[in-house]
């Protein structure tokens, strides 16, 4: 079992460009979560999905922000355009019910 | 709104000796879980232990332990004989019984000294 898979995990991108953060959980697992890791804010919730259907995405912070599971082995997290204060860790994390698995996260710099 | 609360942005204990993390939430539901994560410089999220809130018997891992005092809404981990790997951000985290997603606390950093 390869765990959760993130990818890139590092980011280097220029404001206005559009950010692709990638994920393929843990096989067999129903549940997808995508958080966010600022100093500020701590970790965040940001949507989760269940069998590929979004059920809560209450914490996407603004309509540049958008997230898919097109598939039960993949999923994406698209901001655009992308600003400075997106500037955070990216964390995609799989369950199958009560424990979830994180994976490395993805460190997104915007410049 | 649940929230978590970790009064300790940063701890520090010697190699050997013994710590306590502190955390306190906030909720009005009687079926949740209580968790402790380790995050690592390699940012990595490790689940440490966790507490069924309906279960009366303190959750034990190897060194570390919690404290879950229901009424009082406090689930501290203590750690016993402390390693120099012990070192990290610890966060408290819940979630309802109900649901799936974590509301974390801010973390506590913790340093070990030799």
């Amino acid at each position: 079992d390869a765990g959760v898979i993130q990818s890139p995990r590092h980011e280097v991108t220029e404001m206005g460009q559009e950010v692709t953060l990638r994920c393929k959980p843990i096989s067999g697992h129903d549940y997808l979560f995508w958080y966010r890791q600022t100093m500020m804010r701590g970790l965040e919730l940001l949507i989760y999905f269940n069998n590929n259907v979004p059920i809560d995405d209450s914490g996407m912070p603004e309509d540049r922000f958008s997230a898919k599971m097109p598939n039960a082995s993949f999923s994406t997290l698209k901001i655009q355009p992308s600003e400075p204060r997106d500037s955070a860790v990216y964390f995609c994390a799989s369950s199958l019910g009560p424990l979830g698995t994180f994976g490395s996260g993805t460190r997104l710099t915007v410049v | 709104a649940q929230t978590v609360t970790q009064s300790q942005p940063e701890m520090s204990v010697q190699e050997a000796e013994t710590v306590t993390l502190s955390c306190t939430y906030d909720t009005s539901e009687s079926d949740y879980y209580l968790f402790w994560y380790k995050q690592p410089p390699s940012r990595q999220m490790i689940l440490v232990i966790r507490q069924e809130a309906y279960k009366q018997q303190n959750a034990t891992e190897n060194r570390f332990s919690v404290n879950f005092q229901k009424a009082a809404k406090s689930f501290s981990l203590k750690i016993s004989d402390s390693q120099l790997g012990d070192a990290a951000m610890y966060f408290c985290a819940y979630r309802h019984g109900s649901g799936y997603a974590l509301n974390f606390g801010k973390g506590t950093s913790l340093l070990v000294t030799p």
